[in-house]
């Protein structure tokens, strides 16, 4: 059970868009509709932005969207905004029971 | 609105029993999973395990031979044991709901988060 896969860093200005990619495996992502992301600001615990590969929880703004292709999944988040500067988690089911997350991403708002 | 709180000893020596409680407020205990994530410092987020109200427990392959996680329905707690800690396991840890029962088949409420140093 490896760590998915994300790229260390992305960065973009106010009110660009941004893709946060997540690459996992035909035995996790691949095989299962079950990615989430989640982001974490310094000192705080995870938030939920995305469930199911691309379902939003009631009160994440339509500017964050979820997508999968294969065995990658990815974020969205357009309109970036100084408050969305943060680190994401991408999160998958793996099978017999089991959860893996990614490495982690940091998000930097130019 | 759903709660979670969560303590335990934050400062154990190499070789002790690392031991959480997570206490879940305003909102059912049975029904759902829940689960322990793990954040060593400067690092991504580890899933550790998960349980639900009835006991039965998911584990993390590498950490299962050392992890116990329990409920106490009574009290609408759950709690995380850790053997023979290194180094290695000094981390945030989080207690967090699996919302699948409400349809979100994600963690959807997190604890504070506890941080635990090993250290000799």
């Amino acid at each position: 059970q490896s760590a998915l896969t994300q790229p260390a860093s992305v960065s973009g200005s106010p009110g660009q868009s941004i893709t946060i990619s997540c690459t996992g495996t035909s035995s996790d992502v691949g095989s299962y509709n079950l990615v989430s992301w989640y982001q974490q600001h310094p000192g705080k615990a995870p938030k939920l932005m995305i469930y199911e590969v691309s379902k939003r929880p009631s009160g994440v703004f339509n500017r964050f969207s979820g997508s999968k292709s294969g065995n990658t999944a990815s974020l969205t988040i357009s309109g970036l905004q100084a408050e969305d500067e943060a680190d994401y988690y991408c999160c998958s089911y793996a099978g017999s029971d089991t959860w893996v997350f990614g490495g982690g991403t940091k998000l930097t708002v130019l | 609105q759903v709660q979670l709180q969560q303590w335990g000893a934050g400062l154990l020596k190499p070789s002790e029993t690392l031991s959480l409680t997570c206490a879940i407020y305003g909102g059912s205990f049975r029904g759902y999973y829940w689960t322990w994530v793990r954040q060593p410092p400067g690092k991504g987020l580890e899933w550790i395990g998960e349980i639900n109200h009835r006991g039965s427990t998911n584990y993390n392959p590498s950490l299962k031979s050392r992890v116990t996680i329990s409920v106490d329905t009574s009290k609408n707690q759950l709690s995380l044991n850790l053997t023979s800690v290194t180094a290695a396991d000094t981390a945030v840890y989080y207690c967090a709901r699996y919302g699948a029962w409400d349809g979100v088949a994600a963690n959807d409420y997190w604890g504070q988060g506890t941080l635990v140093t090993v250290s000799s």
